[in-house]
């Protein structure tokens, strides 16, 4: 089965860190950009961060660019999210993803498929 | 960024209904759209892509459609397993690839 699962979530303190990991099993990550996206209580799906599948490039949202640091080992088989500087607007269900395509003669569709269910990540004092 | 504007935010609808929801982006995406469904407790799950292209195994109720900035997500025969939280998405250009709000499918 294709399978994401998140883990590293929990409650911390503003300015605090913490690494999300998200290990992929019934495929592999090495040949996919992987992304990252969350949904803070009551909002919409936020996307955060993506990395190139040989982990070299990547992106960010304004949001976390600068204090979240996303990086993967294909190795192992796993995606991370390094968070630093947390605030409570962090405060969110994290998911990771996989980036898949659809390349005809004149353009690609992307979507993400599959999703993790998600670890929650909560920034309080 | 481009914005998603979803439509409506919830819908009540009965099992056998035909239901539509919309999402307008704040510029001209092509057909750069997806339509995703969420269940309480379980990951998002794709529908669409490319704006009216049916993800491989899943039923023909579901259809997507439009171009530009106008795109309609359509069930015909609103099943049980339908009732779920549905988003679109836009993937044109580079990230950020954005998402409407979400409109969430309840029972009448």
């Amino acid at each position: 089965e294709v399978q994401l699962v998140e883990s590293g979530g929990g409650f911390f303190q503003p300015g605090g860190s913490l690494r999300l990991s998200c290990a992929a099993s019934g495929f592999s990550l090495s040949g996919s950009w992987m992304h990252w996206v969350r949904q803070a209580p009551g909002e919409g799906l936020v996307w955060i961060s993506r990395i190139h599948s040989d982990g070299n490039t990547a992106t960010y949202a304004d949001s976390v660019r600068g204090r979240f640091t996303i990086s993967r080992d294909n190795a192992k088989n796993t995606l991370y999210l390094q968070m630093d500087s947390l605030r409570a607007e962090d405060s969110a269900v994290y998911y990771c993803t996989r980036q898949r395509f659809d390349c005809s003669t004149t353009n690609c569709f992307y979507w993400f498929d599959p999703w993790g269910q998600g670890t929650l990540v909560s920034v309080s004092s | 960024d481009i914005q998603m504007t979803q439509s409506p935010s919830s819908l009540s609808a009965s099992v056998g209904d035909r239901v539509a929801i919309t999402c307008r982006a704040s510029q001209n995406i092509a057909t750069y759209v997806n339509w995703y469904q969420r269940k309480p407790g379980k990951a998002p799950k794709v529908l669409i892509y490319g704006a009216s292209n049916l993800q491989s195994g899943l039923p023909s109720r579901f259809s997507g459609s439009g171009s530009g900035t106008d795109f309609t997500l359509t069930i015909t025969s609103l099943q049980p397993e339908d009732f779920a939280t549905y988003y679109c998405q836009q993937t044109y250009g580079n990230p950020p690839w954005t998402f409407g709000q979400g409109t969430k499918v309840e029972i009448k």
